[in-house]
């Protein structure tokens, strides 16, 4: 099973930052199986990110993603007060899928 | 529109069994890969089971054994019968369908809590 570390655990930024938010597998991933999430309280998950780089439709420019084998990476261009949330990488192989343990983004 | 609305959770003794429904408007499940993704009270995302096109379905190691997935297509409602609940499967249960690997619609989850 394919294990993905996020870091930071927590990170604390102001709005108008940037936001440079890590995932790192255990073994090399398929960029077409690595998926990004931001979830709110008391909300389910909503993806923004798929195929490690591929924004979903109506997500806002200002969150993109890269990355490829082990090393991948999430990154808000510019905060907004909207964008403090959990945020989680997900990955598939193997018939089997993993999620990171999370990042919180919190303001500073 | 595409919704996923979940049902059948509830507190359960350990030992127990709950059969979870997940009904589907705005797509057909059984045209869609569907999978149910668990997180425990104020934790991280687990997926739990995929059901397949085909009715192949998988389940993580920590359920395997004990949940059985499965769908109705006249109902357009996918389930999940857990048995054997232990407490370490108190979690909210979400079901979602699968895109290409990632999931892209989310239900607003059906709470399980598992005690005695």
């Amino acid at each position: 099973e394919i294990v993905l570390t996020q870091s930071p655990g927590t990170l604390s930024l102001s709005p108008g930052e940037r936001a440079t938010l890590s995932c790192r597998a255990s073994q090399s991933v398929s960029s077409g199986y690595l998926a990004w999430y931001q979830q709110k309280p008391g909300q389910p998950p909503r993806l923004l990110i798929y195929g490690a780089s591929s924004r979903v439709t109506g997500i806002p420019d200002r969150f993109s993603g890269s990355g490829s084998g082990t090393d991948f990476t999430l990154t808000i261009s510019r905060l907004e007060p909207e964008d403090f949330a959990v945020y989680y990488c997900q990955q598939y192989g193997d018939s089997s899928y993993t999620f990171g343990q999370g990042t919180k983004l919190e303001i500073k | 529109e595409v919704q996923l609305v979940e049902s059948g959770g509830g507190l359960i003794q350990p030992g127990g069994s709950l059969r979870l429904s997940c009904a589907a408007s705005g797509f057909f499940v059984s045209r869609n890969y569907m999978v149910w993704v668990r997180q425990p009270p104020g934790k991280g995302l687990e997926w739990v089971s995929v059901i397949y096109s085909g009715d192949n379905a998988y389940y993580a190691n920590s359920v395997k054994g004990r949940f059985t997935i499965s769908r109705d297509i006249s109902k357009n409602t996918l389930y999940l019968q857990m048995n054997s609940l232990r407490a370490e499967d108190t979690a909210m249960y979400y079901c979602a369908r699968e895109g290409h690997r990632e999931f892209t619609d989310w239900g607003q989850g059906t709470l399980v809590t598992v005690s005695s």
